[in-house]
């Protein structure tokens, strides 16, 4: 059974920078064609696709968060980290990882999302 | 980036009827199309991938059908769970979201 759990600060403030955890079981980032991937949802609005990983390193980001992105992974603890940086109060929303299947970016399987705050 | 429009942004259907909803790409996605169900407070839950291939779980009154542009996500007899709101999203390149419909009891 393949499960993901996000961690990290519920506050953070503006200007400082976030870092996500995503500790996954059921699955290894290193079986081939397997991802993670990193999506947001401010309160009340749509979901928005931030950061993919995939099993061979190869990495994805969104064209319009692109420079404040940073997404790696650490097979042996089953963990993919998000990291953004320059926070504002407009990135204010719930954080969800999520598990990438083999055929294409349509997740299955979520974590439960972490609400995180920008506020000073 | 592709823009994903999806329409109507309310639905309102009794239980029981037909609840057909629409995503149109502002290019073509192939059929690299997802359809989500969203409840509040729960993570989004996967109905449709492939434009029309039903996700593991997922009842067959939900089926998706399109290709190109223009898809549309169909629940033939609306259950009481069924009231929650749905976002299409295209994996054809960088993946992205519709704006979401939100389906509500009439």
């Amino acid at each position: 059974q393949i499960t993901l759990k996000e961690s990290g600060p519920t506050l953070v403030k503006p200007t400082q920078t976030l870092t996500l955890t995503c500790t996954f079981s059921g699955f290894s980032l290193s079986t081939s064609g397997v991802g993670v991937g990193w999506i947001r949802q401010p309160p009340g609005k749509a979901l928005e696709w931030l950061a993919l990983i995939y099993w061979n390193d190869d990495k994805r980001y969104s064209p319009s968060l692109k420079s404040r992105l940073t997404i790696t992974k650490d097979t042996s603890k089953n963990q993919v980290v998000l990291t953004m940086t320059n926070m504002d109060p407009v990135d204010t929303a719930t954080y969800y990882c999520a598990h990438i299947p083999i055929f294409g970016v349509s997740p299955y399987y979520w974590g439960q999302g972490t609400l995180v705050t920008v506020s000073s | 980036e592709i823009v994903m429009t999806q329409s109507p942004a309310t639905l309102s259907v009794s239980p029981g009827e037909r609840a057909t909803l629409s995503c149109r790409a502002s290019q073509s996605v192939s059929s690299n199309l997802a359809w989500y169900q969203q409840k509040p407070g729960q993570a989004p839950r996967l109905l449709i991938y492939g434009a029309s291939t039903r996700a593991t779980g997922i009842p067959a009154r939900f089926s998706g059908s399109g290709s190109g542009t223009e898809f549309t996500l169909t629940i033939s007899s609306l259950q009481s769970e069924d009231f929650a709101v749905y976002y299409c999203q295209q994996y054809n390149n960088w993946p992205t979201f519709g704006q979401g419909t939100k389906l509500e009891i009439k």
